[in-house]
C-alpha cells in the first residue's frame, strides 16, 4: 500500500543553521513527490515537487530536496533557516489507491525556530 | 487573482446539526477535494471529484456527503452522522488527476461542535 512517512513530529533548530526533514515513501512505480508548508490556521502552499528527471529540486523560499530511490527517500533542506520558516511541513506521494487519484499525506514536521 | 476561497472560516456546530462548508474555485480545474486534518494525523481524504456531476469516496466519507453541480463550487456537508466532527477542513483543486500535478489548497474551515 502506498504511504508516506515523516518520522520528526517536531524539529527546533536555530535561526541561520541547516535544515533537514526527513520523508520515506511507500510506492510501487515511480511516485510523484510533493512537500508542502503550512503556517498556522491556513491552508497548504507547494514548496516542490518531483514527476521525473535530475533527482535533485529546487523550490521557492531557498527549500531543496533530493529524491533518492535507493532508499525510497525525499528530504527537505534548507542550508539556512530563517525564523519565518516556522510552520508545519507536510510530504505527500501522488498515488492511484483503487479508481482513486489522490495524494497521500505524512503526518507532517512542526518546524520550531529559535533565534 | 486566481485561487480558492473557502467559508467560513471558523464555523460553530450544535450536535445533531447538520453543516455545510463551502468551497469555490477560480482556477479552471476539473479535479477538486476535502481534506481534513487533525493533530498529528496528517491530512486524510474524504471526498473528490473529477468532473462536474460525478464524485469519489475518500478514505473517511463516512458522515458527510458532497455535491459537484458546477466545475467552480464543491460544497462538504458533515452531517449529524460524523461522530467526530471537530476539525480543520482543506479544499483543494487540481487541474487533473492529482498524481501528476499539483494541488492548491483554500486557506481552511476550522469547525468546531459546541
Amino acid at each position: 500500500a502506498q504511504s508516506v512517512t515523516q518520522p520528526d513530529i517536531h524539529i527546533t533548530v536555530s535561526e541561520g543553521a541547516s535544515l533537514e526533514l526527513r520523508c520515506n515513501y511507500s510506492y510501487g512505480a515511480t511516485p510523484y513527490l510533493f512537500w508542502y508548508v503550512q503556517s498556522p490556521g491556513q491552508g497548504l502552499q507547494l514548496l516542490l515537487k518531483y514527476f521525473s528527471g535530475d533527482t535533485l529540486v529546487q523550490g521557492i523560499k531557498g527549500f531543496e530536496a533530493e529524491f533518492k530511490r535507493s532508499q525510497s527517500s525525499f528530504n527537505l533542506r534548507k542550508p539556512s533557516v530563517h525564523w519565518s520558516d516556522a510552520a508545519e511541513y507536510f510530504c505527500a506521494v501522488g498515488a492511484i489507491r483503487g479508481a482513486t487519484n489522490k495524494l497521500i499525506f505524512g503526518t507532517g514536521t512542526l518546524l520550531a525556530v529559535q533565534p | 487573482d486566481g485561487g480558492i476561497t473557502q467559508s467560513p472560516k471558523y464555523l460553530f456546530r450544535k450536535e445533531g446539526q447538520n453543516v455545510t462548508l463551502s468551497c469555490e474555485q477560480n482556477l479552471n480545474h476539473d479535479a477538486m477535494y476535502w481534506y481534513r486534518q487533525d493533530p498529528g494525523q496528517g491530512l486524510r481524504l474524504i471526498y473528490y471529484s473529477q468532473i462536474v456531476n460525478d464524485f469519489q469516496k475518500g478514505d473517511i466519507a463516512e458522515g458527510y456527503s458532497v455535491s459537484r453541480e458546477k466545475k467552480e463550487s464543491f460544497p462538504l456537508t458533515v452531517t449529524s452522522a460524523q461522530k467526530n466532527p471537530t476539525a480543520f477542513y482543506l479544499c483543494a483543486s487540481s487541474i487533473a488527476g492529482v498524481m501528476n500535478t499539483e494541488a492548491f489548497f483554500g486557506q481552511g474551515t476550522r469547525l468546531t461542535v459546541v
